[in-house]
């Protein structure tokens, strides 16, 4: 089944504590990308990767780092989180072949940092 | 800025009685537009891309339509399964890779 996965889906942190919300992906995408959703916002892109090695901030990468050495993953590094990253996260691929015309998007990670 | 707007926020409808959501965007130039369902406590899923001023897409219920600064996603004759949030984002010209989203209609089809 073609699909993206995201871990853990649930997360509550204190504020400092590194951690690493991991995403693959096993439909052989180019693309990857995460976003944060809020309440009124909607979602905002943090980085995405159009390939292996090639990675590019989104609209709010402040606070994040990514990084893609293989093409079926794509983590999400926070290195010190603070409470105004609490939000909910996805991870989502697509194929260049068609422009990223369809995005696959995970099923989400709720981050809470207290 | 650039910017997506999606009006209205929220909308409730009855089982049958069509409706429209709306997809305003200002961008530098526009490489495609993108219409997403979302339900809740789950990722948004694909429905539309439209890439040109007059282009039209459907499926079943749903109809997406593109004007130069302007989307619309009508429902025709929902049913409550057609309830959810709807998404609306913008890809550029220029930067393919990033995308800005709307914040979404949430759409509650009541039998």
């Amino acid at each position: 089944e073609a699909q993206v996965t995201q871990n853990p889906r649930y997360l509550i942190t204190v504020t400092g504590k590194k951690l690493t919300v991991t995403c693959s992906q096993n439909m052989n995408h180019e693309y990857m990308s995460w976003y944060r959703q809020d309440p009124g916002l909607g979602l905002r892109q943090i980085y995405y990767s159009m390939n292996v090695e090639v990675t590019d901030k989104g609209d709010v990468p402040e606070g994040y780092k990514v990084s893609r050495k293989e093409k079926r993953n794509f983590p999400l590094i926070l290195e010190s989180p603070s409470p105004n990253q609490t939000s909910l996260y996805f991870c989502a691929s697509s194929s260049t072949t068609g422009g990223l015309s369809n995005q696959y998007f995970g099923p989400g990670t709720r981050l809470l940092v207290l | 800025e650039d910017q997506v707007t999606q009006s209205p926020e929220a909308l409730r409808l009855q089982e049958g009685e069509s409706s429209s959501l709306n997809c305003s965007y200002t961008v530098s130039g526009l490489r495609g537009l993108f219409w997403y369902r979302q339900d809740p406590g789950k990722g948004p899923e694909f429905l539309f891309t439209l890439y040109s001023a007059g282009e039209e897409k459907e499926k079943e219920r749903l109809k997406a339509t593109l004007t130069k600064k302007e989307s619309f996603l009508h429902i025709t004759a929902p049913k409550p399964e057609d309830s959810a949030t709807y998404l609306c984002a913008v890809q550029e010209t220029d930067s393919w890779g990033k995308f800005q989203f709307g914040a979404g209609t949430q759409v509650v089809v009541t039998p």
